[in-house]
């Protein structure tokens, strides 16, 4: 079974400066598709990233970006110039190429400081 | 808006009752699920519908039924609740590949 592993459990950042998340997983299927969803306070699960595992091009959504390293099954998110509004649980995901079964990472909780 | 809908958002239970959590899409996605959150154990997976019809159990099926009444619709019911089941519950639809779209998630508490 896939399992996704987020070995942070809580980050702080200063507003405005960069900060990485880290995620890795484990699976042995080659097609395969990873995403970051954050979800604030308000309990809303919000999607934030997506990539294919078959394209090499890192996935970019404004200030956000992943380091996608397929070989070492590794997939971080890297926020740029952070937000007050950043500030929320993370998680990771995996979802098989032909499954729609999605196994989440247990999150990092991520604080933005003024 | 379009999206996922789950209701009640709140609810509290006494053990031993029953109670059924309702969800409905409007995406015409064809597959649908259920998750619970607990603190430190991010999502896990109930069950899932993957078309209108056909269900399946996740990794933590016991003690839960759910019904794909049809295409828009995926309810998760709880025939005797147990304290074990307080927590944050997840309704979501997908199509293939293209991530989940969220309910926004009732909060359960069993005493």
């Amino acid at each position: 079974a896939q399992t996704v592993t987020q070995s942070q459990p809580e980050m702080s950042v200063q507003e405005a400066e960069t900060v990485t998340l880290s995620c890795t997983y484990d699976t042995s299927e080659n097609n395969y598709y990873l995403f970051w969803y954050k979800q604030p306070p308000s309990r809303q699960m919000i999607l934030v990233i997506r990539q294919e595992a078959y394209k090499q091009q890192n996935a970019t959504e404004n200030r956000f970006s992943v380091n996608f390293q397929k070989a070492a099954k590794s997939f971080s998110l890297k926020i740029s110039d952070s937000q007050l509004g950043d500030t929320a649980m993370y998680f990771c995901a995996f979802m098989q190429y032909n499954n729609n079964d999605m196994r989440f990472g247990a999150g990092t909780r991520l604080t933005v400081k003024p | 808006n379009a999206g996922v809908t789950q209701t009640p958002k709140f609810q509290v239970l006494k053990t031993g009752q029953s109670m059924t959590l309702q969800c409905a899409q409007d995406m015409n996605h064809n597959s649908m699920y259920w998750y619970r959150q607990d603190p430190g154990m991010g999502l896990r997976l109930i069950y899932y519908s993957a078309s209108e019809g056909t269900t399946d159990k996740g990794e933590v099926p016991n003690g839960y039924n759910v019904s794909r009444l049809n295409k828009r619709e995926f309810s998760l019911r709880l025939e005797s609740a147990a304290p074990s089941q307080t927590s944050v519950y997840f309704c979501a639809s997908s199509e293939q590949g293209y991530g989940y779209t969220f309910g926004s998630g009732t909060r359960l508490t069993v005493v």
